[in-house]
């Protein structure tokens, strides 16, 4: 496609179910991210995926959040037993790769745990 | 340590107004340096980049940006502030020591008032 698409746009759930957000980076673009935005703050790093190389999952912040990237190309981040604190904007980017290279961004999920 | 930071939360300025904002930045190896814009509602969209050479970055919008290594800043400047330029803009800093992942500041509101 044209650019990083993530669906759904919106997700309401609540709280202790499990979701997933699904992102499609732009063809060819080896590196892939996962950010979160909640109301009125900055980005907070979540995972990074470049190539074949283990994710880095340094930003997760805590072992009911995961994700996947399968074949390189699309991306799945998981919230298991989703708290309220989960809320927020989750935003995918992804890039060709290197350090020089910027990052294209999705327009986000926002989900919503009530 | 913090690698990016954007001391001011919010910038005002009159239409027609030379506006900066302000990015320092803290990195162990050479900087990859990025400022992006989000507009109300919308996705962040990159705005320039500084990977090597002019100090100076020219990129969308009318926007450039001063690479300074004494000061470790990267600071966005517009000669001519539009309303149109209100937004929330975040620099953000690729640390080539601690991977290839971007990081982001806090972010910076700008108000442009007619």
């Amino acid at each position: 496609g044209a650019g990083v698409s993530q669906s759904p746009s919106n997700k309401v759930t609540e709280k202790g179910k499990d979701v997933e957000l699904r992102c499609d980076p732009i063809s060819g673009h080896t590196a892939l991210y996962w950010y979160r935005q909640s109301l009125g703050q900055g980005l907070e790093f979540l995972i990074y995926f470049q190539g074949n190389s283990a994710p880095d999952k340094s930003g997760l912040p805590s072992d009911r959040f995961s994700a996947e990237r399968t074949g390189g190309s699309v991306s799945t981040l998981t919230i298991q037993r989703t708290q309220q604190e989960d809320s927020a904007v989750y935003l995918c980017a992804s890039s060709l790769g290197g350090w020089n290279t910027e990052a294209f961004f999705g327009q986000g999920t926002r989900l919503t745990v009530v | 340590a913090q690698s990016v930071a954007q001391p001011e939360d919010q910038v005002n300025v009159a239409e027609g107004n030379p506006l900066t904002v302000k990015c320092t930045y803290s990195v162990s190896g050479n900087p990859y340096l990025f400022w992006y814009v989000q507009y109300p509602n919308r996705g962040l969209q990159f705005l320039l980049k500084y990977i090597t050479g002019d100090n100076l970055v020219k990129g969308s919008y009318g926007f450039e940006a001063e690479f300074n290594k004494s000061q470790t800043s990267f600071h966005l400047k517009k000669p001519s502030a539009l309303v149109s330029d209100s937004a929330l803009y975040f620099c953000a800093v690729r640390d080539v020591l601690l991977g290839d992942k971007l990081i982001f500041g806090t972010g910076t509101r700008l108000q442009v008032f007619p």
